[in-house]
């Protein structure tokens, strides 16, 4: 059973603009957010996280949106950039549990130059 | 610095052989540790975690084994691989609660 989903699998961005990345969760004990970064052939890179006691979390051009009525989180890239194509993913975990991140199932941010 | 060695990057196997993945951490002291794989075209499917030496829980029943000799050295194995064993793995390792994981490169495992 996938708990966490990004339903988009791709995403087609112009340079400059902006790119909104989308996920939602289905356990509502997940209390801790993280969006990772992924090119191919490669491990996962941190990007940003977000507790579940914030709603926003910034940090350069890439902030996290986090609305916990609608178990649902979305990550902000403004401006994007070509070196930003790679595949996103977001994870969550319950921190009173500390162990197990779940991830989505990803998706791919493609931004034309 | 914290680093993950995770080795090899590719592999091809035949149906019916053995495996053993390793994946080491430096920097670092009893981190909990982490297999995941991505088969093609999925996401990221958490495999093994491990608090500690010796233990170790497994997320999803398969032909898939783990085990954790040392604090930081974290392995996965098979006695023998099936086709559907196929995919991306990846090591990762985090301390404690609240914290990101960090990831290995990754190993390429293709089952022919």
């Amino acid at each position: 059973d996938q708990q966490v989903k990004q339903n988009s699998p791709s995403l087609s961005v112009q340079e400059g603009r902006i790119s909104i990345l989308n996920c939602d969760y289905t356990n509502s004990m997940f209390d801790y957010f993280l969006w990772y970064k992924k090119y191919p052939a490669e491990g996962p890179t941190f990007l940003i996280s977000i507790s579940s006691i914030k709603d926003k979390n910034e940090d350069g051009r890439f902030t996290v949106f986090l609305n916990k009525s609608a178990k649902h989180l979305s990550l902000h890239i403004v401006p994007s950039q070509p070196g930003d194509s790679a595949v996103y993913f977001c994870a969550a975990s319950v921190s009173i549990y500390g162990n197990q991140f779940y991830f989505g199932t990803g998706t791919s941010l493609t931004v034309i130059p | 610095s914290q680093t993950i060695h995770q080795w090899p990057a590719t592999l091809v196997q035949p149906v019916g052989s053995p495996l053993s993945l390793e994946c080491t951490v430096e920097g670092t002291s009893n981190p909990n540790l982490y297999w995941y794989r991505q088969a093609a075209g999925r996401g990221l499917q958490l495999l093994f975690y491990s608090v500690g030496i010796g233990q170790i829980s497994s997320e999803v029943p398969q032909n898939l084994s783990a085990s954790r000799p040392q604090d930081r050295q974290f392995i996965l194995s098979s006695k023998k691989l099936l086709l559907s064993d196929s995919g991306f793995y990846l090591c990762a390792w985090r301390l404690g609660r609240r914290t990101e994981a960090f990831f290995g490169q990754g190993t390429r495992l293709t089952v022919v």
